[in-house]
C-alpha cells in the first residue's frame, strides 16, 4: 500500500523554464509534507517543507503547494537550472511521529 | 544543518557473513533514528525505526532477525546484516530527526554488494 505516490517517474524541462513535480498521498493523518533531492549512491538532501496549516511555501527558487481536500502537494522550481537534475523524492509523516513515509521518485533533467 | 554521518559508505562482503552498518548524529541527540532501503530505480523503503534504549520496531515484511538494529546511544545506531545474502545487496540509508515537525537528516549511504 503506497501512501505517497509519484505518478511521474521521470520529467525533462528546458533551462530557465518552470518544473512541476507533483505528490499524492492517501493517508489523511499526515500533517507534514518534505521534499527531497537525491543524487545517485548518495543519502537525500532537504529541500523545502510544509505543514499542514499552511497552503504555500516560498524558499528561492523553490515553492510548495499543498491541497488538502485534495491530498496533493506539488513542488514548484524556477526558474529550473541543469544542476536542478536529480531524483526528487516527496515525503510525509503523521503529527507527533518522527516516521517519513517516501514517495516513489521523480527524475528530473533540466536540459540546456 | 545537522549532520548524520554513516559509515562505511560502501561494503562487499560474501555470503553468509554479516556486515554491520553505522549511523552517527553528530551535533545532535536522536532518539530515534530509521533505516531505509534503496531497491535500483525505486523509492526509499522505511525498513525499522531504531528506539534509543528499547527495541527497533519494524516495518511489516522486514525480518528482524537478519537486520539487527542496536541503539546504544543518543548518537549511534547501527544495522547488521545478518548472514547476506545476494539478495540483500542494496543501498541502506539512515536518518535522524530533531522532532516531528522538522526535516530529517539522512546519512551518506551504503551501497552494500553480497557476492
Amino acid at each position: 500500500d503506497q501512501q505517497v505516490k509519484q505518478n511521474s517517474p521521470s520529467l525533462s524541462v528546458q533551462e530557465g523554464r518552470i518544473s512541476i513535480l507533483n505528490c499524492d498521498y492517501t493517508n489523511s493523518m499526515f500533517d507534514y509534507f518534505l521534499w527531497y533531492k537525491k543524487y545517485p549512491a548518495e543519502g537525500p538532501t532537504f529541500l523545502i517543507s510544509i505543514s499542514s496549516i499552511k497552503d504555500k511555501n516560498e524558499d528561492g527558487r523553490f515553492t510548495v503547494f499543498l491541497n488538502k481536500s485534495a491530498k496533493h502537494l506539488s513542488l514548484h522550481i524556477v526558474p529550473s537550472q541543469p544542476g536542478d537534475s536529480a531524483v526528487y523524492f516527496c515525503a510525509a509523516s503523521e503529527r507527533n511521529t518522527d516516521k517519513l513515509i517516501f514517495g516513489t521518485g521523480t527524475r528530473l533533467q533540466v536540459f540546456p | 544543518g545537522a549532520v548524520v554521518s554513516q559509515h562505511p559508505s560502501w561494503v562487499i562482503c560474501k555470503s553468509g557473513t554479516s556486515v554491520k552498518i553505522e549511523c552517527r548524529s553528530l551535533d545532535f541527540q536522536a532518539t530515534t533514528m530509521f533505516w531505509y532501503r534503496q531497491f535500483p530505480k525505486q523509492s526509499l523503503m522505511l525498513m525499522a525505526t531504531s528506539n534509543e534504549g528499547s527495541k527497533a520496531t519494524y516495518e511489516q515484511g522486514v525480518e528482524k532477525d537478519k537486520f539487527l538494529i542496536n541503539h546504544a546511544s543518543l548518537t549511534l545506531s547501527t544495522l547488521t546484516v545478518t548472514s547476506a545474502h545476494p539478495e540483500d545487496s542494496s543501498f541502506y540509508i539512515c536518518s535522524a530527526r530533531d522532532g516531528w515537525d522538522t526535516e530529517a537528516f539522512f546519512g551518506q549511504g551504503t551501497r552494500l554488494t553480497v557476492v
